[in-house]
């Protein structure tokens, strides 16, 4: 069974430049989280997503970034215009969750640069 | 501010030692469970722990939830190098819908 699926797997922009960063969560789950990992803050939670619909976003550094969930088998988190310190990676989790025992599925991460 | 704390940060042990690292918090959580990341990877789920004073334990390590559901403890014997990485913890809020969060994690070493 395929995992849980984000692209690109790096990337590398220039200060300024709009990131657009993609998560396929596994089949069936109902919740997808948006986590950024970095040496200084460990991983943070960004914002999560039950049924397709934005639960809580207070994680979100500020108006620059922003994420959709159009539909149960895509998510996007974008940056724009993306600045040298959003440098980081950046995780993508699915779960079934239903209650409080639910466990986090992480893609590989999208590791992003910005110059 | 962090709502959960882990310690050690980091720890460099000899194959074949045992080693506790903990997991701390201010607040109740309804859940707490421990990943495990190593390098270029996503974190891996090792247990989920959801009632207070629970001990579970998976061959080699020990995990446990503090009675009033705010702390737990990762206990691992006879470490392996292949036990070297970062262990998170990560806690569900007792909110409308779980919001999971994760401490800073503990690096973990193990020399041969």
């Amino acid at each position: 069974d395929a995992g849980v699926i984000q692209s690109p797997r790096h990337e590398v922009t220039e200060m300024g430049q709009e990131v657009t960063l993609r998560c396929k969560p596994i089949s069936g789950h109902n919740s997808l989280f948006w986590y950024r990992q970095t040496m200084m803050r460990g991983l943070e939670l960004l914002i999560y997503f039950n049924n397709n619909v934005p639960i809580d976003d207070s994680g979100m550094p500020e108006d620059r970034f922003s994420a959709k969930m159009p539909n149960a088998s895509f998510s996007t988190l974008k940056i724009q215009p993306s600045e040298p310190r959003d440098s980081a990676v950046y995780f993508c989790a699915s779960s079934s969750l239903t209650g409080a025992n639910g466990e986090l599925f992480f893609g590989e991460g999208s590791r992003l640069t910005v110059l | 501010t962090q709502l959960l704390e882990q310690s050690p940060q980091f720890l460099s042990i000899q194959e074949g030692e045992n080693l506790t690292v903990y997991c701390n918090s201010s607040s109740v959580f309804s859940s707490l469970q421990w990943y495990r990341q190593e390098p270029g990877e996503g974190p891996v789920l090792l247990v989920t722990v959801v009632t207070g004073g629970e001990v579970k334990k998976l061959k080699r390590l020990t995990f446990q939830f503090g009675d009033a559901r705010k702390d737990s403890s990762l206990h691992i014997t006879a470490a392996q190098t292949g036990d070297t990485g970062l262990y998170l913890c990560a806690g569900a809020l007792k909110t409308s819908y779980d919001k999971v969060i994760f401490g800073p994690g503990t690096s973990l070493s193990v020399i041969p």
